[in-house]
């Protein structure tokens, strides 16, 4: 059963422009988001967080909107850059019980020249 | 200096051998975990162990036993190792009980990529 959905396994983007991209989750119990990075060869990196009482969340270049009646966030990246190619996770969590992270699948983005 | 590392970070073997996975924290963070990464990419927690105590234990063959000496420590070991057991073993931590707010995020380490032959 999975919980987290990452339905697009890879997205590429030119430099400059907006990388978006999308996660599905199914449980509704989940009450705080989380975006990691993954380079090759290296462990997921914590990027940024929602928690379901917002709809937005900003740092830098980097915004995660949530739409809860949805059950779906996505990651907005403005402008992109090639040190922005990697896979990204999303993942979720219910703070509420002795809880566990779940992870999507990841979306690998490629950024061009 | 790296927060969480783990050894060995490539390991090949055969069959029903039995092999661990060392991992240490120096973050001063309560609660480690392991996760592992399949073929399929699904990054998918196996343990938990909050100040040496174990707190999430998912439906893992029991030829997977984490062991945690200190809270800076969690290692894994697997004995009879299958074909299935390939994949990348993560270790990770975090201040508190789960990966979530006013607990702090998981910090990962780079990964132990296991290859049973």
């Amino acid at each position: 059963d999975q919980q987290v959905k990452q339905n697009s396994p890879s997205l590429s983007v030119q430099e400059g422009r907006i990388s978006i991209l999308n996660c599905d989750y199914t449980n509704s119990m989940f009450d705080y988001f989380l975006w990691y990075k993954k380079y090759p060869a290296e462990g997921p990196t914590f990027l940024i967080s929602i928690s379901s009482i917002k709809d937005k969340n900003e740092d830098g270049r980097f915004t995660v909107f949530l739409n809860k009646s949805a059950k779906h966030l996505s990651l907005h990246i403005v402008p992109s850059q090639p040190g922005d190619s990697a896979v990204y996770f999303c993942a979720a969590v219910n703070t509420g019980t002795a809880s566990k992270l779940t992870f999507g699948t990841g979306t690998r983005l490629q950024v061009t020249l | 200096d790296t927060a969480v590392s783990q050894t060995p970070k490539y390991l090949v073997t055969q069959m029903g051998n039995d092999k661990s996975i060392k991992c240490e924290q120096n973050l001063g963070h309560d609660t480690m975990y392991w996760y592992k990464q399949d073929s399929k990419k699904f990054l998918k927690i196996m343990f938990s162990y909050n100040n040496k105590e174990l707190i999430i234990n998912e439906t893992v063959p029991n030829r997977f036993s984490p062991k945690s000496p200190d809270k800076a420590h969690l290692n894994l070991h697997i004995n009879s190792l299958e074909l299935g057991d390939s994949a990348v073993y993560f270790c990770a931590s975090s201040q508190g009980r789960s990966g979530g707010p006013n607990t702090g995020e998981l910090f990962f380490g780079e990964g132990s990529r296991l290859t049973v032959l």
